[in-house]
């Protein structure tokens, strides 16, 4: 079965704090995990993929398949990343069928 | 190259009525997938469409229909609606074979 866990419903830091969300997943294969982000008031877009091992607006994810974990992380947060973070799953990637399985999603709040 | 867009944004139904809500892919998107958000959770896959085609499908009942158009337009029917359907519903395009997909703002769907 695929699932993702995003253990944490909130995070709160403030700016110039570290910051890490969690994310584990399950999955028998090799799958490609994602990030995606909500601002308030905006769409759900993705932030990053373990694939293109880039980072965007600061923020990385290592793949850890020992750990099935894609944890997002940041060395100083500001105050403009406050929003809803996503983890998201997708394999089958042979089957020229792709669905993402999310997680239940964390909110990161950036005191000033 | 315009994004994916959905309509209405809002919508309230009786329990027992049909809605049909719709979602206009990104440019040169051939893919539309469907998801559920209820609130504090994160998107669950409904169905896929692909070339016109059911391309694969979630745990949701056959009373969630879908289609799709030559031009890669999608439409979402969800007959005999009940309290539970009230959600966001989620439309994201990609390209085949792709993983990477682009969302819409949303429609919320409240049924009483």
């Amino acid at each position: 079965a695929q699932r993702v866990t995003q253990p944490e419903k909130l995070l709160s830091v403030f700016k110039g704090a570290p910051v890490e969300l969690k994310c584990n997943y399950s999955y028998s294969g090799s799958p490609e995990l994602f990030w995606y982000v909500q601002y308030s008031r905006q769409r759900l877009q993705l932030l990053l993929r373990h694939i293109s091992r880039e980072s965007i607006k600061g923020f990385t994810a290592d793949l850890n398949k020992g750990e099935t974990s894609f944890h997002l992380k940041k060395p100083f947060a500001q105050e403009e990343d406050s929003a809803m973070y996503y983890c998201a799953l997708s394999g089958n990637r042979n089957t020229g069928f792709q669905k993402l399985v999310f997680g239940t999603g964390t909110r990161l709040l950036v005191s000033p | 190259e315009t994004g994916v867009t959905q309509s209405p944004t809002h919508l309230i139904k009786t329990r027992g009525q049909q809605v049909t809500l719709r979602c206009s892919s990104q440019s040169g998107h051939n893919t539309v997938s469907w998801y559920q958000q209820a609130l504090g959770q994160g998107p669950q896959f409904i169905f896929q469409y692909y070339r016109e085609e059911e391309n694969g499908r979630g745990n949701f009942p056959p009373r969630f229909s879908g289609l799709q158009f030559p031009n890669y337009s999608s439409e979402l029917n969800v007959n005999a609606l009940e309290l539970d359907d009230s959600a966001l519903y989620l439309c994201a395009s990609s390209l085949g074979g792709r993983a990477e997909a682009f969302f819409g703002q949303g429609t919320r769907l409240t049924v009483v």
